[in-house]
């Protein structure tokens, strides 16, 4: 069964610009999530989806945004991009909600670098 | 507020011996779930173990035993036998099992080094 699987691997913008990651869940999964890491803040929920729905937001501006399709395949979109938007960005995939002991299988990120 | 605390950066093994990470937390959930993380270079988290806090034994997955003190508010990670494998970054996390939406919260890790 095929993991989690992000593109791009590496992403070089520029300030101002924005920026669209992908996120395909292992199959079957229906709840997808999104992490920011960084060395200084580690790691940060940025959002869950679930049957395209939004579910919990971290505390992150509104240039942050995301969404999830009919195939459980997610987007996130970074607006108008900021020097501190360079980051690794997670994403996550479990079967059902990510309550409980649902365990979380997570991408190998999109190193996203602000010039 | 929940909190997760490493308080070890970086740490180092000899091959083939245990080592323990250590991870306090810190929630007035009632009811919620701590796990572990490895991140090697590569930038994949990989799930380890998960213990739930109305568990009455530790968790255990082949090498990695979890040490659960629910009145400490630990939750140590034991390897056993270690590899040269497993220098990695270690992550303990938390969740509320009934609400929060999937929010996991990290600590801020311990580097693992593994030496021959």
């Amino acid at each position: 069964k095929a993991g989690v699987t992000q593109t791009p691997r590496y992403l070089i913008k520029t300030r101002g610009q924005q920026v669209t990651l992908s996120c395909s869940p292992i199959s079957g999964h229906r709840s997808v999530s999104w992490y920011q890491q960084t060395p200084g803040q580690g790691l940060q929920f940025l959002f869950e989806y679930f049957s395209e729905t939004q579910r919990n937001k971290g505390n992150f501006p509104g240039r942050f945004s995301g969404r999830q399709f009919s195939n459980s395949r997610s987007e996130m979109n970074v607006s108008t991009l900021e020097l501190g938007d360079s980051a690794l960005y997670l994403c996550a995939s479990s079967l059902k909600k990510g309550v409980g002991n649902e365990k979380l299988f997570f991408g190998s990120g999109t190193q996203l670098s602000v010039l | 507020a929940q909190k997760i605390t490493q308080t070890q950066p970086g740490m180092f093994v000899q091959e083939k011996e245990a080592v323990t990470l250590d991870c306090t937390y810190d929630t007035s959930d009632q009811s919620y779930g701590l796990f572990w993380y490895k991140q090697p270079s590569s930038g994949e988290m990989i799930f380890l173990i998960y213990q739930g806090s109305y568990d009455e034994q530790n968790a255990t997955e082949g090498r990695y035993s979890l040490n659960f003190q629910k009145a400490r508010k630990s939750a140590n990670l034991v390897i056993s036998a270690s590899q040269l494998g497993d220098s990695a970054m270690y992550f303990c996390a938390m969740r509320g099992l009934y609400n929060q939406g999937g929010k996991l919260i990290f600590g801020q890790g311990t580097e693992l080094s593994v030496k021959p």
